[in-house]
């Protein structure tokens, strides 16, 4: 089945870009997501890409997809400590209802 | 901004027992979802609910679990005869035709 990785934990200083890695195995996920969650609270949606796309700027994330690698990054510019927290990358296949996520990754900034 | 609500945000039942978590989806949303998240595991899909029925779901939603949309704003989970392995974090989500899926804060379930 669908499988999607992700580093466990990535520690950054304050003003450092963040950059969280995220492979995945399905060849036909058609929408790659961002999520951020923290503690104690929900999954909140931060960006989404299409499989068409290389690349999408959204103010400070920008997110890269390599699509021969099957393989997807989170770049944080200016990473604050409001940044803490833990991403979670999913994809979807086009006809699918399903998300498939990784197992998440913690990012810690240091002041 | 409109929101998933999902209550409670932590429930303790013991082995056996059933349980309803419960989930205001946005309204005029179409599309509801159930995943949940075992501690320190990934976060896994459940259940996909659309026009009133089962559109998905995923292997772990077996004959103990349920799900309902009783009226026009909750959409519930049931679990018959909770397990120690139920133990774990459950989220609601909603989407309609145009957006992607927004999630509950979570609840989380202790069985005992």
């Amino acid at each position: 089945g669908e499988d999607v990785e992700q580093s466990l934990f990535l520690s950054v200083r304050e003003g450092d870009s963040s950059v969280i890695n995220c492979t995945y195995t399905d060849s036909s996920s058609t929408y790659l997501y961002w999520y951020k969650q923290e503690p104690g609270a929900g999954l909140q949606l931060l960006t989404y890409i299409f499989s068409n796309m290389d690349m999408k700027q959204d103010q400070r994330l920008t997110v890269l997809l390599n699509k021969k690698d099957k393989h997807l990054s989170l770049r944080i510019a200016d990473t604050q400590t409001g940044d803490s927290a833990i991403y979670f990358c999913a994809e979807k296949e086009n006809a699918g209802n399903m998300l498939t996520f990784g197992g998440g990754t913690r990012l810690m900034v240091k002041p | 901004e409109p929101e998933v609500t999902q209550t409670p945000s932590h429930q303790v039942t013991q082995m056996g027992q059933e349980v309803i978590l419960r989930c205001v989806p946005i309204s005029n949303h179409l599309y509801f979802y159930w995943y949940r998240q075992i501690l320190g595991q990934k976060v896994e899909f459940l259940v996909s609910f659309y026009n009133n029925e089962i559109s998905e779901k995923s292997e772990i939603f077996d004959d103990q679990f349920s799900v309902e949309r009783p009226d026009g704003s909750n959409f519930t989970l049931k679990i018959r005869s909770t397990k120690l392995e139920d133990s774990a974090m459950y989220f609601c989500a909603s989407r309609d035709s145009n957006t992607e899926a927004f999630f509950g804060q979570g609840t989380r379930l202790t069985v005992v």
